[in-house]
């Protein structure tokens, strides 16, 4: 089993949907929890720190359930340039091992 | 605003071939990591570095070296470069802020192709 999976993808949304990812891992000692943004042929960039209570940025919700070793974000609204793959990230030694999930990729169409 | 550099950002090889990629970062972090990204894989680790003078295997290090002589560089070596190590290289560094928080930063990658 990978130790970070994540919704195999793609979406595609129309403009002004609402989409949720989902992303589970494996090692219960996990630490820390992401979401990174890939654009096409760029480096993965920090969109979101999860917490334990659940973090809100913008039109960008991310909740962590550390019983069920699951992670969400939810995207409202979404424009068209929110199209891009999302990383699922988790620390489980920290400063020694970011593990990412294999990515998700959304489309948003007009 | 340097941030963290990689060179070359495109390279082409013959298999057996050897090279070097660089990754420079001018924030004074403390660790290093390589990885590479091939599609439908995800990032995997092949080395990292938690300080000058210290390295250590990642998730897929087989064919690779690295050094990490100075603090702000860390090399990544193929010395017989084969097809299966076709991908994009994306070096990392990383800083535990005040918050306890991790934040990991990127290079803008390497694509190489093994021919």
């Amino acid at each position: 089993r990978k130790e970070v999976e994540q919704d195999p993808g793609p979406f595609n949304v129309p403009e002004g949907a609402t989409v949720a990812f989902n992303c589970t891992y494996s090692n219960s000692a996990s630490q820390s929890f992401f979401w990174y943004r890939q654009d096409c042929r760029k480096e993965p960039k920090l969109l979101m720190s999860v917490y334990s209570s659940g973090n809100e940025d913008g039109r960008f919700t991310a909740q962590l359930n550390r019983a069920s070793q699951y992670i969400s974000l939810l995207i409202r609204d979404s424009k068209l340039s929110d199209s891009a793959t999302y990383l699922c990230v988790v620390i489980w030694n920290y400063g020694q091992n970011f593990v990412f999930g294999p990515g998700t990729r959304l489309s948003v169409l007009p | 605003n340097a941030g963290v550099t990689q060179t070359p950002k495109f390279r082409v090889l013959k298999t057996g071939q050897s090279m070097t990629l660089l990754c420079a970062q001018d924030m004074n972090h403390e660790y290093m990591y390589w990885y590479r990204q091939d599609p439908g894989m995800g990032l995997r680790l092949i080395h990292y570095s938690v300080g000058e003078g210290t390295t250590a295997k990642g998730e897929v290090p087989d064919g690779y070296n690295v050094s990490r002589l100075k603090k702000q560089n860390f090399l990544l070596g193929l010395e017989s470069a084969a097809p299966s190590q076709t991908s994009v290289y994306f070096c990392a560094s990383s800083y535990t802020q005040p918050t306890g928080e991790e934040k990991l930063f990127f290079g803008s990658g390497t694509q190489l192709s093994v021919l």
